[in-house]
């Protein structure tokens, strides 16, 4: 089974500053896809960025970015230029693409980020 | 176009009582998957949908949680009876089908169980 981690229970960083967001995961598998959702005290998950697993080009949205490590099994979130609507919960997540069988999405436990005016 | 709607918001219940939630997913997604997020924690898969049929309910606790996808669009979601460790929030998401990754979900209900 896989599992997700995410070791960053709490984050905080200044507006305007770049913060990294670690993620990491245990799989067996070779083709896989990484996610970045957000979550705001609404509660609603909202996706920030995928990666694909084959892609050795790490996923790039905007200000959001990622740092995917794949021998290492590592899959940071970089969000640059902070906002105070960055604020939220962080959750890294897993999905099996070989495997139609296989296709719930796997979380980590979240960081919950903090954006200091 | 709308996203995943889900109702209601909140729902405070007795233990021993009934709940449902409903789950309308974006227009034309055939996926439809109900989570289960405790608190402090990362959601977890209850059961998936494609189209009508439930392909994965093997988190799904079957002696008090039922669900239901009738024509293969919006999705009910039932507790009976409900416990007090059935507090969490429940949360819907749909995705086009199986060879598109992405997940997009609802705002989720919250139920508190006293």
């Amino acid at each position: 089974a896989q599992t997700v981690t995410q070791s960053q229970p709490e984050m905080s960083v200044q507006e305007a500053e770049t913060v990294t967001l670690s993620c990491t995961y245990d799989t067996s598998e070779s083709d896989y896809y990484l996610f970045w959702y957000k979550q705001p005290p609404s509660r609603q998950m909202i996706l920030v960025i995928r990666q694909e697993a084959y892609k050795q080009q790490n996923a790039t949205e905007n200000r959001f970015s990622v740092n995917f490590q794949k021998a290492a099994k590592s899959f940071s979130l970089k969000i640059s230029d902070s906002q105070l609507g960055d604020a939220a919960m962080y959750f890294c997540a897993y999905r099996s693409a070989g495997n139609f069988g296989n296709e719930k999405l796997t979380f980590g436990t979240g960081t919950r980020l903090t954006i200091i005016p | 176009e709308a996203g995943v709607v889900q109702s209601p918001r909140y729902k405070i219940i007795e233990k021993k009582q009934p709940v449902a939630f409903w789950c309308n997913p974006i227009s034309g997604h055939n996926t439809l998957y109900w989570y289960r997020q405790n608190l402090g924690q990362g959601p977890e898969l209850l059961i998936r949908y494609e189209n009508e049929e439930a392909v994965d309910d093997s988190q799904l606790p079957k002696d008090r949680f039922s669900a239901e996808r009738l024509k293969g669009v919006d999705s009910t979601l039932k507790i009976q009876p409900a416990e007090l460790g059935d507090s969490a929030v429940y949360l819907c998401a749909s995705s086009l089908g199986r060879t598109t990754p992405e997940q997009y979900f609802g705002p989720g209900t919250r139920l508190t169980v006293t």
